[in-house]
């Protein structure tokens, strides 16, 4: 089956600029998660949704950062007047619920968007 | 603040040696994960420890979770080139399984 998929797979903008990047998860997850990754560093978390709602922005940088999923399927993670400090891969996950609906089960990645501000 | 140390950072090692990989993290957590990224790709899942005692294993590579001692190894044994990628181990949240990651740890298996 399909995996996690992200577009676009490069983004190059220059700082100033506004940038979108979408995340289609597997069908039938209810949970998607964000997370950038910056050079030679493990992946850190941005925000995590829960069907259509926001469980938790505790990881959104600044307020310039702003993710969507409207129908609680496929989610956009928003930056706006992009400086040269938010050039990374930005990884979107998704994962299902687990047994009973007590925990998540574990997330799948997808190839990431890389993001290079100018 | 849950934090999540992995050691060593980098790990160069002849082909057909043994090594292990340290994941350990400092807060209550009974599940751990551990990821293969390979240069330029996205993270690919190895192993899912869910309880306090768990080992798996696939092909060379062993994962082990002691939850008591918040700690998690992954062994490498009679290492080959191809295991040579950036190894990440994450633990998630109590609430929302949002994950924190450890810092990778480089392997270069060396022919």
């Amino acid at each position: 089956g399909a995996g996690v998929s992200q577009t676009p797979s490069n983004k190059v903008t220059e700082k100033g600029k506004y940038v979108e990047l979408r995340c289609d998860p597997i069908s039938g997850h209810t949970a998607l998660y964000w997370y950038r990754q910056s050079l030679g560093q493990g992946p850190e978390f941005l925000i995590y949704f829960q069907g259509t709602g926001a469980a938790d922005d505790s990881g959104l940088p600044n307020d310039r950062f702003f993710a969507v999923r409207p129908e609680g399927s496929v989610s956009t993670l928003k930056i706006q007047r992009t400086e040269r400090g938010d050039s990374a891969v930005y990884l979107c996950a998704s994962s299902s619920r687990g047994v009973l609906g007590a925990r998540y089960n574990e997330q799948f990645f997808g190839p990431g968007t890389r993001l290079t501000v100018l | 603040e849950l934090k999540v140390e992995q050691n060593p950072l980098f790990l160069s090692m002849q082909e057909g040696k043994n090594y292990t990989i340290y994941c350990n993290y400092s807060t209550t957590s009974d599940r751990l994960y551990w990821y293969r990224q390979d240069p330029g790709k996205s993270l690919e899942s190895l192993f899912v420890l869910l309880s306090n005692g768990a080992v798996k294993q696939e092909g060379r590579l062993m994962a082990s979770l002691d939850t008591k001692a918040r700690l998690s190894t992954l062994h490498i044994t009679a290492a080959v080139h191809d295991l040579s990628a950036t190894y990440f181990c994450a633990v998630p949240m109590e609430y929302g399984n949002k994950l924190v990651f450890g810092a990778g740890t480089i392997l270069r298996v060396k022919s």
